[in-house]
């Protein structure tokens, strides 16, 4: 069955730091993978996408993320952060019928 | 600006009574979700349609759920009767389908709070 598996619950990074937010997915095709931000109260907002190509991608806000096949994973990195990136970050996955199922999510606070 | 819209925003409803919550889709868009957001649960896919047609629904109960598209403008998510335990964020979100159908992109609703007493 497919599945989005996001390791961190909660991760705290100084401001100006890098981040790198882990995200791992089962899927026996090629996936196509999401990440979004959800702010406090609000709904979900698409960061970027992979569907296929070069295995990195560049989003909005300064993020990007790596696809890698051999782990499984696509992890979502910055290289510095700004308070404003504070909120719940979910990694996704869409299935060969366009369902899309997500992880749990990881909460990301900014230390000043 | 286009977006998905969702009405309510906020609901707070007595146990046993009957919630309808609407969403309509961005113009032109042909797939429809619906979520439901707990802390406990995360993100639980409930339905999803494609061109109006429910596509899977196996992620509501189907006892008390119901979900519907009227038209292509309108989507519904009916809970009757209401529990406590339905008590959550309902979002929902719309994306256009085409050619390959795992890249449908999904675009969020702000949702709709639903609170159970």
């Amino acid at each position: 069955a497919q599945s989005v598996t996001q390791p961190d619950i909660h991760i705290t990074v100084s401001e100006g730091a890098s981040l790198e937010l882990r995200c791992n997915y089962s899927y026996g095709a090629t996936p196509y993978l999401f990440w979004y931000v959800q702010s406090p109260g609000q709904g979900l907002q698409l960061l970027l996408k992979y569907f296929s190509g070069d295995t990195l991608v560049q989003g909005i806000k300064g993020f990007e993320a790596e696809f890698k096949r051999s782990q499984s994973s696509f992890n979502l990195r910055k290289p510095s952060v700004h308070w404003s990136d504070a909120a719940e970050y979910f990694c996704a996955v869409a299935t060969s019928a366009s369902k899309i199922i997500f992880g749990s999510g990881t909460r990301l606070s900014i230390r000043p | 600006d286009a977006r998905v819209t969702q009405t309510p925003r906020h609901k707070v409803t007595e146990m046993g009574q009957e919630v309808t919550m609407r969403c309509q889709p961005i113009l032109g868009h042909n797939t429809v979700f619906w979520y439901r957001q707990t802390m406990m649960q995360g993100l639980e896919l409930l339905a999803y349609f494609r061109n109006r047609a429910p596509l899977d629904d196996s992620g509501m109960p189907k006892d008390r759920f119901s979900a519907e598209m009227p038209d292509a403008t309108l989507a519904t998510l009916k809970i009757q009767p209401s529990e406590p335990r339905d008590s959550a964020v309902y979002f929902c979100a719309s994306g256009l389908t085409t050619g390959s159908s795992r890249n449908t992109e999904a675009f969020f609703g702000q949702g709709t709070r639903l609170t159970v007493v």
